[in-house]
């Protein structure tokens, strides 16, 4: 069984479109994350909810809305793409507290925007 | 703002051989997480490192912290070609969120 699974794997689409990406997990964590990996593989995170609620949230466009629906999922909302989105969006969840437990990375969704 | 960064960005190495990869970070913590990915994967956890001193070993990698010098080390003995992949350091500074570092990606050469 999948801890974390993030679908689709891959999203290739044009400029302007508006796409999605879900996420699940099935660890029972209350901490659920959306990370994004560039080009240069550096890892930067967006967005971070806790039972459902909203608790981190970078300097992200507001063409980026997360949405949680329960605790055990987290989806991504992408509006009017942009050529700089092209990145690799990883999902994660974790128990109650990061410092005492692992984050646990969904297999990624690499985005090419066109 | 927290900055991670961890030296060398890139390293070849051949088999057998030691090498250390290192993570500073600019502000006080005491958890610090390793982290390894292959080409086109998804992170997978190696050690979290949560006081000063803190040492994990597991196969040929060990892992440690130093929080007064703010440097965690992930050391490599006789590497083998199965440990090629990118590694990377994470410092939690609190907030739920943790700060990756920069990423070495290592090629382990026969």
């Amino acid at each position: 069984d999948t801890a974390v699974s993030q679908t689709p794997k891959y999203l290739v689409t044009q400029m302007g479109n508006d796409k999605s990406i879900k996420c699940e997990q099935n660890l029972g964590h209350d901490t659920m994350y959306w990370y994004k990996q560039d080009s240069k593989k550096f890892l930067k995170i967006m967005f971070s909810y806790n039972n459902k609620e909203l608790i981190i949230n970078e300097t992200v466009p507001n063409r980026f809305s997360p949405k949680s629906p329960d605790k055990a999922h987290l989806n991504l909302h992408i509006n009017s793409l942009e050529l700089g989105d092209s990145a690799v969006y990883f999902c994660a969840s974790s128990a109650p507290a990061v410092s005492s437990e692992k984050l646990f990375f969904g297999s990624g969704t690499q985005l090419s925007v066109l | 703002e927290l900055k991670v960064e961890q030296n060398p960005l890139f390293l070849s190495m051949q088999e057998g051989k030691n090498y250390t990869i290192y993570c500073n970070y600019s502000t006080t913590s005491d958890r610090l997480y390793w982290y390894r990915q292959d080409p086109g994967k998804s992170l997978e956890s190696l050690f979290v490192l949560l006081s000063n001193g803190a040492v994990k070993q597991e196969g040929r990698l060990m892992a440690s912290l130093d929080t007064k010098a703010r440097l965690s080390t992930l050391h490599i003995t006789a590497a083998v070609h199965d440990l090629s992949a990118t590694y990377f350091c994470a410092v939690d500074v609190g907030g739920e969120k943790l700060t990756f570092g920069t990423g070495t990606r290592l090629t382990i050469i026969p």
